[in-house]
């Protein structure tokens, strides 16, 4: 079964600049989590989505937006780009909605870099 | 607020050797614990998990141990390998919060 693949790889924007990254999560998977992970903050929650709807959106400014489509593949969007937004941009995909007893399958991730 | 710490952001092991990776976690509601390997330029990887209805759970070369008393979780390694190398989280999940809250994560480095 293939993994939960995110494009692109990496990333790299000026500042002002929008950016939107997409995931496929693994087939069958209706949840779809994004994480913001950073050296100094580390993994960061940004939002879930299932079945096309945003169930949890962590602690970002309303720059951080997402979605998901019927074929539960899922796409961030961030506007107006700052430095302190470069990072890399984790999806993960899991078998039922939250975190209660399943764990996220995360992909790869995609490197972004502002500039 | 919120938070999952680890005790010790490196660890330097002998290849052979068991490792013991340590995470505190502050909250008492949460109900579900993981355990992700992240390698160099790749997601975190899966690992183990253990419900809070549990005290320990055992998987191919790992076992996850969780104190609800003390709040601590703990991944050990058993003969750990060179490919063993790389960067540990704990994560937990808050009841019903929906999304998991990770630790900053511990470096192990695995000597030939």
């Amino acid at each position: 079964k293939a993994g939960v693949t995110q494009t692109p790889r990496y990333l790299i924007k000026t500042r002002g600049q929008q950016v939107t990254l997409s995931c496929s999560p693994i087939s069958g998977h209706r949840s779809v989590s994004w994480y913001q992970q950073t050296p100094g903050q580390g993994l960061q929650f940004l939002f879930e989505y299932f079945s096309e709807t945003q169930r949890n959106k962590g602690n970002f400014p309303g720059r951080f937006s997402g979605r998901q489509f019927s074929n539960s593949r899922s796409e961030m969007n961030v506007s107006t780009l700052e430095l302190g937004d470069s990072a890399l941009y984790l999806c993960a995909s899991s078998g039922k909605t939250g975190t209660h007893d399943s764990p996220l399958h995360f992909g790869n991730g995609t490197r972004l870099t502002v500039t | 607020g919120e938070s999952v710490g680890l005790h010790l952001p490196t660890l330097s092991v002998q290849e052979g050797d068991n490792s013991i990776i340590n995470c505190a976690y502050s909250n008492s509601a949460s109900d579900y614990f993981i355990w992700y390997k992240q390698e160099s330029g790749k997601g975190p990887q899966f690992i183990i998990d253990i419900r809070s209805n549990m005290d320990k759970r055992q998987g191919q070369r790992v076992t996850v141990l969780l104190n609800k008393t003390v709040k601590h979780l703990s991944l050990q390694i058993a003969a750990t390998q060179p490919g063993d190398s790389a960067v540990y989280f704990c994560a937990e999940n808050i009841r019903q919060g929906g999304k998991l809250i990770f630790g900053q994560g511990t470096e192990l480095s695995v000597k030939p």
